[in-house]
């Protein structure tokens, strides 16, 4: 198994731009989700998805999109980059909402300039 | 509103030295605890899952305690190593949300 894979590994952009970071796992996890990890923020959920078809915001959700056409991928879009975006963005997947070990991606550093 | 400290947020420690890292939480609502291990500019390892029903698991040099009533968690390291300086993250599976809450994370520097 492949496990949750990531990509790019890096991107800049420059204000107002949009892109899409691409996340799939091919461990058949219902549960997937994207999170930005920023100094002395620690990690924050932006949103998850709990199957295909259905998705649900978390804390820090403003200024992206996603969807879950299928199990294997959930593809997160920055619709219009701002410098605050500049971050680290983390893919991961469960098998389940409750309970279950969570299994990270290698990671997308993104640079809004 | 769950919420996750780890304590200290930084420490160094010589060679061999067995070694404590500190996790707790607010709300004894939790399906499980987990430990992960972040490497500089990398993704995060999953290094040991406890269940809520457990009180601890151990693997290799590593063994985590969880104790549910008081909101703690202890991930202790054996006869430390270089290759053990990391970020060590701590994180919490809500059982009212499903949300898994990370605390800040603990960077170990372990002297050759």
């Amino acid at each position: 198994n492949a496990g949750v894979t990531q990509t790019p590994k890096f991107q800049v952009l420059k204000t107002g731009q949009s892109m899409t970071l691409q996340c799939a796992q091919d461990m058949n996890h219902e549960y997937m989700s994207w999170y930005r990890q920023d100094p002395g923020m620690g990690l924050r959920l932006i949103h998850y998805s709990v199957g295909a078809g259905i998705t649900d915001q978390g804390e820090v959700p403003n200024g992206y999109n996603v969807s879950r056409s299928t199990t294997e991928d959930f593809p997160l879009r920055l619709l219009s980059a701002a410098p605050s975006q500049t971050s680290v963005y983390f893919c991961a997947s469960r098998k389940g909402l409750y309970s279950y070990e969570q299994y990270f991606g290698p990671g997308t550093r993104l640079t809004v300039t | 509103k769950q919420e996750v400290t780890q304590i200290p947020a930084a420490l160094s420690v010589p060679e061999g030295e067995n070694l404590v890292l500190n996790c707790s939480f607010t709300d004894s609502a939790i399906y499980n605890l987990q430990w992960f291990r972040q490497d500089p500019g990398k993704g995060l390892t999953s290094l040991l899952l406890i269940q809520s029903s457990q009180r601890e698991q151990t693997s290799g040099r590593l063994n985590a305690s969880l104790d549910k009533s008081s909101g703690r968690s202890t991930l202790y390291i054996a006869a430390s190593q270089p290759g053990d300086s990391a970020t060590y993250l701590c994180a919490v599976l809500s059982s009212n949300t499903g949300k898994l809450i990370f605390g800040q994370g603990t960077t170990l520097q372990v002297k050759p």
